[in-house]
């Protein structure tokens, strides 16, 4: 199956601060990536679609300027969280989309915002 | 309105049970569902894909998938504690949004021995 890295896997950052999780397929070449956020006990929300070489899609209510999305390359995608607030600690997960095997998530970014 | 319904909350069942767990979807356009595990902590498994009407059958677990209801179910047999987790039901509109998911907001299955 798919193999995806995420990481870092835990970060804890100063308010204000920025923070950087990068996503990347190992074995295949992801043309779209889907970054979700997850609040504790809650499902996982669909924060952006980006694809290779293109601007990032985000959904109603994602600050663009906030969550930057860089997806440069086939096997790596980025969020940034800038000028991050506590109430941007969540999960953030990836998942790459390659024809049948795009339904692999990334492990996982816990970011803790102090 | 949601896209995507897991209306049943926490599931308990004792070990060796059968576990069923339900999804309702209201896009008719929907093609494919899945079925992810989520353990505390830990980022989406995906355990089951049905994209047909009828039952798909994987070891210990079946998808079921109703077009025509609109409906999309988990059974789990023989569950072991284990299979305690947080399941969420996912739906492919198709079409344009090629490889977008809609969540359903998950059921909690707890499996006591």
């Amino acid at each position: 199956g798919a193999v995806v890295s995420q990481h870092p896997s835990r970060v804890i950052c100063k308010s204000g601060t920025s923070v950087k999780i990068e996503c990347r397929s190992l074995d295949f070449q992801a043309t779209t990536m889907f970054w979700y956020r997850q609040f504790p006990k809650k499902s996982l929300m669909l924060m952006a679609t980006s694809n290779e070489g293109s601007k990032a899609t985000y959904e109603q209510g994602v600050e663009k300027d906030k969550f930057l999305i860089n997806h440069a390359s086939l096997t790596l995608s980025t969020l940034t969280v800038t000028s991050a607030h506590p109430e941007d600690s969540s999960f953030y997960i990836c998942r790459p989309e390659q024809g049948g095997n795009g339904y692999t998530f990334g492990s996982g970014t816990r970011l803790t915002v102090v | 309105q949601k896209e995507v319904e897991q209306n049943s909350g926490p599931l308990s069942v004792p070990e060796g049970a059968i576990a069923s767990l339900n999804c309702t979807y209201s896009d008719r356009g929907s093609q494919s569902f899945f079925w992810y595990r989520q353990y505390s902590g830990k980022s989406p498994e995906l355990i089951m894909s049905i994209y047909s009407n009828g039952d798909k059958e994987d070891g210990r677990f079946t998808a079921q998938l109703n077009k025509a209801s609109q409906y999309v179910s988990l059974l789990i047999r023989d569950s072991q504690p284990s299979d305690s987790a947080t399941y969420l039901c996912a739906g492919w509109a198709g079409g344009t949004s090629y490889g977008k998911l809609t969540f359903g907001q998950g059921t909690i299955l707890t499996v006591h021995p």
